[in-house]
């Protein structure tokens, strides 16, 4: 059973286009992140929700919108798509806010032509 | 100045070898000190959890903490060529979290 999911696994799309991301986790974890990995491997934290919650909310643009319909789902919408917005897009899920372990998902591909 | 550097290789080691990560960083409050193994197109999966200063092992692998250095280590031994990946450090003040770049490692059988 996967324990925390992402769809889709490859996503290709023009500039200006709208593009949503999800994310679910069966593991009953309290605590969802979502972070962007550019291609030099830099990992960096955008959002994190604990019980559908905003707790953390990195400096990325207003374009990026994250959702939580609830504690099992965190989904991320992205406005009017840039070049520089391609990138891999992991999820992750915790039980609780903090350093406790994090569990990541398979990542997104996001290529922006 | 980044909050966390990490040295991003690559680092290509013959079979059995022992290999040696680390991290620096300049934040005094991180408390929690993580080592993430990557493999190609996957998710970063946790290694080894640390509070505060010390050393830990598991199995293979042991992790040191110097805080008065602010310095970081990921020690591995007998190292096998399943073990190549891109290890990245990760630290926390409990409510921020970074992550060092990763360091590209090839273990050659």
């Amino acid at each position: 059973d996967t324990a925390v999911s992402q769809t889709p696994k490859y996503l290709v799309t023009q500039m200006g286009n709208d593009k949503s991301i999800k994310c679910e986790q069966n593991l009953g974890h309290d605590t969802m992140y979502w972070y962007k990995q550019d291609s030099k491997k830099f990992l960096k934290i955008m959002f994190s929700y604990n019980n559908k919650e905003l707790i953390i909310n990195e400096t990325v643009p207003n374009r990026f919108s994250p959702k939580s319909p609830d504690k099992a789902h965190l989904n991320l919408h992205i406005n009017s798509l840039e070049l520089g917005d391609s990138a891999v897009y992991f999820c992750a899920s915790s039980q609780d806010f903090g350093p406790d372990t994090q569990y990541f998902g398979p990542g997104t591909r996001l290529t922006v032509l | 100045q980044k909050e966390v550097e990490q040295d991003p290789g690559p680092l290509s080691v013959p079979e059995g070898a022992i290999v040696s990560l680390n991290c620096t960083y300049s934040n005094s409050a991180f408390q929690y000190f993580m080592w993430y193994r990557q493999y190609s197109r996957k998710g970063p999966e946790l290694l080894m959890y640390t509070y505060s200063s010390g050393n830990k092992e598991d199995g293979r692998f042991t992790a040191q903490v110097d805080k008065s250095s602010k310095y970081i280590s990921l020690f591995i031994r007998d190292s096998q060529p399943s073990d190549s990946a891109t290890y990245l450090c990760a630290m926390s003040t409990g409510n921020q979290f970074y992550f060092g770049t990763g360091t590209s490692l090839t273990v050659i059988p």
